[in-house]
């Protein structure tokens, strides 16, 4: 079992709905969760961070995380054209210590 | 700096040739994280520091890495008698706080390390 896992996609939605991006994480201690998108050619750019079971809003882009799943998930509302990138969930903390471990990645596509 | 920098950018290295990565960290940010990424994958961690101290190497795949921060700020990711294998982008990331935990690690533009 990888640490952090996530579908490779590509996942596909139309411009102005919803994006639903998963991610399951396997070290139960793992105390932070972190949302990066990735442009091709690019680096990762930190997009939402989240902590504390529930929802966390910024703009667009909700986090979402159950402790108790071992499940954090990213909704993009109103999806653009210019959200399609990679997407990587990562986590830190517990067995992990300072690093961030990171899941390999879902392809999103918002086609207009 | 406004952001990690990285240089450079693009590397092409014989195999058995030695390179040298350097790494500027956004100014003040305590803490420094060397990460490999393959096409299609995910940053795989290499190595951490705290400061000048290097407080976790345990993702440095052979001896043949090496990687220091001697004043706490620049750091350099040495690779010596490269091989095929160690194609892949390099990123550098750092964080405000130690450990890259809150509020998150900042990455470079990366190295795309090529060996022919």
């Amino acid at each position: 079992q990888k640490e952090v896992e996530q579908n490779s996609g590509p996942l596909s939605v139309p411009e102005g709905a919803i994006a639903s991006l998963n991610c399951t994480y396997s070290d139960r201690g793992s105390q932070s969760f972190f949302w990066y998108r990735q442009y091709s050619g690019k680096s990762p750019e930190l997009i939402m961070f989240i902590y504390s079971n529930g929802d966390k809003e910024d703009g667009r882009f909700t986090a979402q995380l159950n402790k108790a799943s071992q499940y954090v998930s990213l909704l993009i509302r109103d999806s653009q054209p210019s959200d399609s990138a990679t997407y990587l969930c990562a986590a830190g903390g517990g067995i992990y210590g300072n690093k961030l471990v990171f899941g390999a990645g879902t392809i999103l596509r918002v086609k207009s | 700096g406004a952001g990690v920098s990285q240089s450079p950018r693009y590397k092409v290295a014989k195999r058995g040739q030695d390179v040298a990565l350097r790494c500027d960290p956004i100014s003040g940010h305590v803490s420094l994280f060397w990460y490999q990424q393959a096409l299609g994958q995910g940053p795989e961690f290499l190595t951490y520091f705290q400061n000048e101290a290097q407080l976790d190497k345990s993702g440095l795949p052979s001896d043949r890495f090496f990687a220091e921060r001697p004043e706490g700020s620049v750091s350099t990711l040495k690779i010596q008698r490269t091989q095929q294998e160690d194609s892949a982008v390099y990123l550098c990331a750092s964080s405000s706080t130690r450990g890259g935990l809150s509020p998150g690690a900042f990455f470079g533009q990366g190295t795309r390390l090529t060996v022919v």
